[in-house]
């Protein structure tokens, strides 16, 4: 078993939705959280990094994170075609250094 | 500024070639990290250098090698490709551990 599970998706959405994005993960010693978004024959890019628990707003963005559940999540409101990419999350443990582990990814297609 | 900039973008190999994948990076980022990327796996660490002079091997680093050139560059040798090496390479740099700049990749293909 994955130590970060994604569901690979694709996820079809219309634009304007509410999307969520989700990664479920089995080291309860992870503390950093983050998402990264990835264009198609990009490299990904730092969307969003959370703390341990709690949530955090950028725009139509908010990363929330669960840590009894093992579980956190990314929410894009009101979805733009601009936004169809892949979407990966990524942890730490504060003693891993700089070393992330990423989940598998979930690739979001908006559809106008 | 270029950020990260990897070469080649795109390579193919017959089984058993060996080839040296290039990074560097402008932002004077002391941490260095190489990664491939294959369909539903993410991205794995290859190997990382947490500063100059030093390199530590990372998830999958069988059949690879690293050399940290100098704080800028840091390249990634397949000395026997093989088909399992194909891929997508990123390379990556950071100041702190969460937030690494990537590259745009290179594609290799092993025949």
């Amino acid at each position: 078993q994955k130590e970060v599970e994604q569901d690979p998706g694709p996820l079809s959405v219309p634009e304007g939705a509410i999307v969520s994005l989700n990664c479920t993960y089995s080291n309860s010693a992870f503390q950093y959280f983050m998402w990264y978004r990835q264009y198609s024959r990009k490299g990904p890019e730092l969307l969003m990094y959370t703390y341990s628990s709690g949530n955090k707003e950028d725009g139509r963005f908010t990363a929330q994170v669960d840590k009894s559940s093992k579980y956190i999540s990314l929410f894009i409101r009101d979805s733009q075609p601009s936004d169809s990419a892949t979407y990966l999350c990524a942890m730490r443990t504060p003693n891993a250094g700089n070393m992330l582990t990423f989940g598998g990814g979930t690739r979001l297609m908006v559809k106008p | 500024n270029a950020g990260v900039t990897q070469t080649p973008k795109f390579q193919v190999l017959k089984t058993g070639q060996s080839m040296t994948l290039q990074c560097a990076q402008d932002m004077n980022h002391n941490s260095m990290y190489w990664y491939r990327q294959d369909p539903g796996m993410g991205l794995r660490l290859i190997y990382y250098s947490a500063s100059e002079g030093t390199t530590d091997k990372g998830e999958v680093p069988n059949g690879y090698n690293v050399s940290r050139l100098n704080k800028r560059e840091f390249s990634l040798r397949l000395e026997s490709a093989a088909p399992s090496q194909t891929s997508v390479y990123f390379c990556a740099s950071s100041v702190q551990g969460n937030e690494q700049f990537f590259g745009p990749g290179t594609r290799l293909t092993v025949l």
